[in-house]
């Protein structure tokens, strides 16, 4: 299985500030996707980064507010920008361990609360 | 579009207890379905995967049916035990995404 490394755990922020979530990968993977869990919530993908090129985000969610780095093939970062309290989440990074079956692996997560 | 609703939305059982947790999706036309362990304030970890030709997968305490005509899947977790206690979600994959319930929140008491 995929060992996924992601910094930080969590933290506390002050509105209108940015912070980047690093995910390190330990193997060299295609795709990485990144999730966000509201409180109470399900899972919502913020975006897939692609290594190479654009990140594609999905609907309701913009590059300005979400921007993602994925500068090769085991590590990508995602920066919640200009945060609300209504950005206050868990943050998670995701690969798939096999093509074929589909299987996801998941990261630690990144507690993010804001004041 | 694809909708994945877990029951009961809370559970608690005495330690040892037997237990099914259940997972229903709209549309059957799925990829593969897999159950996830989450701590609070953590990361998911898989627990088990089955794929759309599959019926069942076994991981020691645990086991996952698959029933895509009536849109179900169940996990079973035998002799529970308190560090079973987690939320554990279902995962409905397509060909074009991932699916996620809101999960079911298991508390197991010693």
């Amino acid at each position: 299985s995929a060992v996924i490394s992601q910094k930080p755990s969590r933290d506390i922020c002050q509105r209108g500030t940015s912070l980047t979530i690093q995910c390190q990968v330990d193997s060299q993977v295609t795709m990485m996707f990144w999730y966000r869990q509201q409180p109470g919530q399900s899972l919502t993908l913020i975006a897939t980064a692609n290594q190479g090129s654009e990140a594609t985000y999905e609907s309701g969610f913009v590059i300005d507010k979400f921007p993602i780095s994925r500068p090769n093939l085991t590590f990508s970062t995602l920066t919640v920008s200009n945060m609300s309290p209504e950005d206050s989440s868990i943050y998670l990074c995701s690969v798939p361990r096999d093509r074929n079956t589909g299987e996801l692996f998941f990261g630690e997560g990144s507690r993010l609360t804001v004041l | 579009k694809q909708e994945v609703t877990q029951i009961p939305a809370a559970l608690s059982v005495p330690e040892g207890e037997n237990l099914v947790l259940n997972c229903s999706f709209t549309d059957s036309a799925i990829y593969n379905l897999q159950w996830f362990r989450q701590d609070p304030g953590k990361g998911l970890t898989s627990l088990l995967l089955i794929q759309s030709s599959q019926r069942e997968q076994t991981s020691g305490r645990l086991n996952a049916s698959l029933d895509k005509s009536s849109g179900r899947s169940t996990l079973y977790i035998a002799a529970s035990q308190p560090g079973d206690s987690a939320t554990y979600l279902c995962a409905v994959g397509s060909y074009q995404k991932v699916t996620f319930g809101i999960g079911t929140k298991l508390q197991v008491i010693p």
